[in-house]
């Protein structure tokens, strides 16, 4: 069974960090693209960054709208992907979504930035 | 980055009731390769987003078949042929054709 769960959630204000995890199981992890997609308080999906894996030199990409404030990595020892997220806006606000080709979804975790 | 408007934005239907939900697309989505990746989630209440059918119309396992996608180019739908109370949630028309990815902004089906 495929599972992916997240962690690292919280209330930050803004200008703060934040790294959320995602942990997985269930599939072939060393080999997957992964990605970090968030759905903000009006219930819009937006599509955050993404990582490939070792075939790939481990590739990264990012929305502009995170660009040069998020970084995305995994640990294939561990089967996790996370993100790294500096200098947080209140429009950074969301719940954190990993996916694994939008086949598999962890349970979102809910980041809020606010004073 | 390419556009996906979805109609409606809400949807009131009752069970057994057959519905249609339209993506559209502001450039083609036909790849290159020849493929066309525009998907559709659901969204249950309270759950995460699931994939219900992948490339226009490939059911995801365990979807019932009820479900089904068709289209081309910018125009795509979903339709639900009888409407049951387990499909009740927010469907989201995804494209992966054009990096990135996109959403499209949601349809609300819900009990008339």
């Amino acid at each position: 069974e495929v599972q992916l769960v997240e962690t690292g959630g919280g209330l930050v204000q803004p200008g703060k960090s934040l790294k959320l995890t995602c942990a997985t199981s269930g599939f072939t992890f060393s080999n997957a693209w992964m990605d970090w997609v968030r759905q903000s308080p009006e219930k819009q999906l937006e599509w955050v960054a993404q990582i490939k894996d070792k075939s790939n030199n481990y590739a990264t990409y990012y929305a502009e709208s995170v660009k040069g404030r998020f970084t995305i990595s995994r640990d294939d020892s561990k089967s996790s992907v996370y993100l790294q997220m500096n200098s947080l806006k209140e429009e950074d606000t969301a719940i954190y979504y990993c996916t694994y080709i939008l086949w598999g979804w962890g349970q979102g975790v809910m980041v809020t930035v606010s004073s | 980055d390419v556009v996906l408007t979805q109609t409606p934005p809400t949807l009131s239907a009752t069970i057994g009731q057959s519905v249609s939900i339209s993506c559209r697309s502001s450039q083609s989505l036909l790849h290159s390769n020849g493929n066309t990746y525009l998907h559709w989630l659901l969204q249950r209440p309270g759950q995460s987003p699931q994939l219900l059918i992948y490339s226009v119309s490939r059911l995801e396992s365990g979807v019932p078949n009820r479900f089904s996608g068709s289209g081309s180019g910018t125009d795509f739908t979903l339709k639900i042929s009888g409407v049951e109370a387990e499909d009740l949630g927010v469907y989201y028309c995804v494209q992966g054709t054009h990096a990135p990815w996109t959403f499209g902004g949601g349809t609300k089906l819900e009990l008339k």
